[in-house]
């Protein structure tokens, strides 16, 4: 069935420094790949999305990538601060059949000042 | 804009009795939301997805007698736990899609359910 690997469980970095997170997909239908940032007690955030017919989508710090003939795409997040220590999912889904999102396991990212 | 309220954030219950969340898209229509329950250190797990006005589409092991869902308008969802017992205790959470599939979806802040 399709499935989402998100990799690694969990990322410590120090303050300042880049973090990259990153995810594979099974369904090579998929054309559309949200990423999610989940505080504790909270619901999950929409911080970037990519669709398939870009390569690489940046926000700020925030930025995605996305290999569609690997399917791989990853998050990275550069200059971290303390505040983006979170829960991070990425997803993917399509525009065809069965629309509904495949979820990461995702990433607890701690952020160390 | 995109913003979805869920309610309450918290419920704590007696084993037996049944438990209401709902789900609102306070900025946009909704003509679908999902539910999902989450368990611990895990991620989400698909519970149903429900369509205004029709009913909802339960994922395989999910039941519907149990988890009772109601989309009466394009802005309100609601997720009835009916004869809660322990182990339903979990974090429930919805969801509303802005715009047609394979649209961002949008996140209430969840409910945390606890049975005793």
């Amino acid at each position: 069935g399709e499935n989402v690997e998100q990799h690694p469980s969990t990322l410590s970095v120090q303050e300042g420094d880049s973090a990259v997170i990153k995810c594979t997909y099974s369904d090579s239908a998929s054309n559309y790949f949200p990423w999610y940032k989940q505080e504790l007690g909270k619901g999950p955030q929409l911080i970037i999305d990519i669709r398939s017919n870009v390569g690489e989508k940046k926000d700020q710090r925030i930025a995605v990538t996305l290999n569609k003939t690997a399917k791989h795409f990853s998050l990275h997040i550069t200059e971290t601060q303390p505040e983006d220590s979170a829960v991070y999912f990425c997803a993917a889904s399509k525009t065809s059949g069965t629309y509904k999102y495949i979820f990461g396991t995702g990433t607890r990212l701690k952020v160390l000042a | 804009g995109a913003v979805v309220s869920q309610h309450p954030s918290w419920v704590i219950c007696k084993s037996g009795t049944s438990v209401k969340i709902e789900c609102r898209s306070l900025d946009f229509q909704a003509t679908t939301m999902f539910w999902y329950r989450q368990f611990p250190k895990q991620s989400l797990m698909l519970m149903a997805t429900s369509n205004e006005g029709s009913k909802a589409t339960y994922e395989q092991g999910v039941e519907k007698d149990k988890f009772l869902i109601n989309h009466a308008s394009l802005t309100l969802s609601t997720l009835t736990v009916t004869s809660a017992h322990p182990e339903d205790s979990s974090f429930y959470i919805c969801s509303a899609q802005l715009g047609a599939n394979n649209s961002p979806l949008h996140f209430g802040n969840g409910t945390r359910l606890t049975v005793t």
